[in-house]
């Protein structure tokens, strides 16, 4: 069964980084694209970055670019988010999702949970 | 980037059929996928690529594209399908992904 947990969000405060982990299981993760896609409370879904199976290519919204950097670990099955320089404006939850195989970058397969990052003084 | 219009509210009565729509102008170059999202969890795709969909999903659900516009067409909507629905694709550059703003389904 195809797992995906988002662990590491919380509290932090403006200006503060914090960094989102997603443990993936049930599949050949280094074989699989990769996503972050956030959701501000009550608000839609906003993709937020991608990585290729092999790490070598990467994309960002124009809205973290600069401050945020994905990364994976295919020895770990893991993908990580690392969040820099944090606004008001980034508080939601945050989810990892798997692009379909074979499919283009935008067909989002299987998604965790979902980790909330609250951005407050 | 390019933005995704979708109506925010759109209403069915039981059994009957209710298209959401989806506007860009990357429509006219790129597909666009459709999501389910309920209260509380994570989203779920329905529809991919041309008109695929996933395992598991029903075939009362559809996709279709004409022009700058996608569409997503549930035929004989059932009371599980009251959720938001959001459509995303590509934007004009083709390397970074934009969702639309949702819509608000509700099967009367």
């Amino acid at each position: 069964e195809v797992q995906l947990v988002e662990s590491g969000g919380g509290l932090v405060q403006p200006g503060g980084s914090l960094r989102l982990s997603c443990a993936a299981s049930g599949f050949t993760f280094s074989s699989y694209e990769m996503n972050w896609v956030r959701q501000a409370p009550g608000k839609g879904l906003e993709w937020v970055s991608y990585i290729s199976s092999s790490g070598s290519t990467i994309y960002y919204a124009d809205s973290v670019k600069g401050r945020f950097t994905i990364s994976r670990d295919n020895a770990k099955n893991s993908l990580y988010l690392q969040m820099n320089s944090l606004r008001a404006e980034d508080t939601a939850v945050y989810y990892c999702a798997r692009t379909l195989e074979m499919a283009t970058i935008t067909d989002f397969d299987y998604w965790g949970q979902g980790t909330l990052v609250t951005v407050s003084s | 980037s390019s933005e995704l219009t979708q109506d925010p509210a759109v209403s069915v009565a039981l059994g009957q059929t209710v298209r959401i729509t989806c506007q860009g102008d990357s429509l006219r170059s790129y597909y666009a996928s459709w999501y389910q999202q309920k209260p509380g969890q994570a989203p779920v795709l329905v529809i991919y690529g041309k008109n695929n969909r996933p395992s598991g999903i029903p075939d009362r659900f559809s996709g279709s594209s004409s022009g700058n516009t996608a569409s997503l067409t549930i035929t004989g909507a059932q009371a599980e399908d009251e959720a938001d629905y959001y459509c995303n694709s590509r934007d004009s550059s083709g390397n970074l992904v934009v969702f639309g703003g949702g819509t608000k389904l509700t099967v009367l």
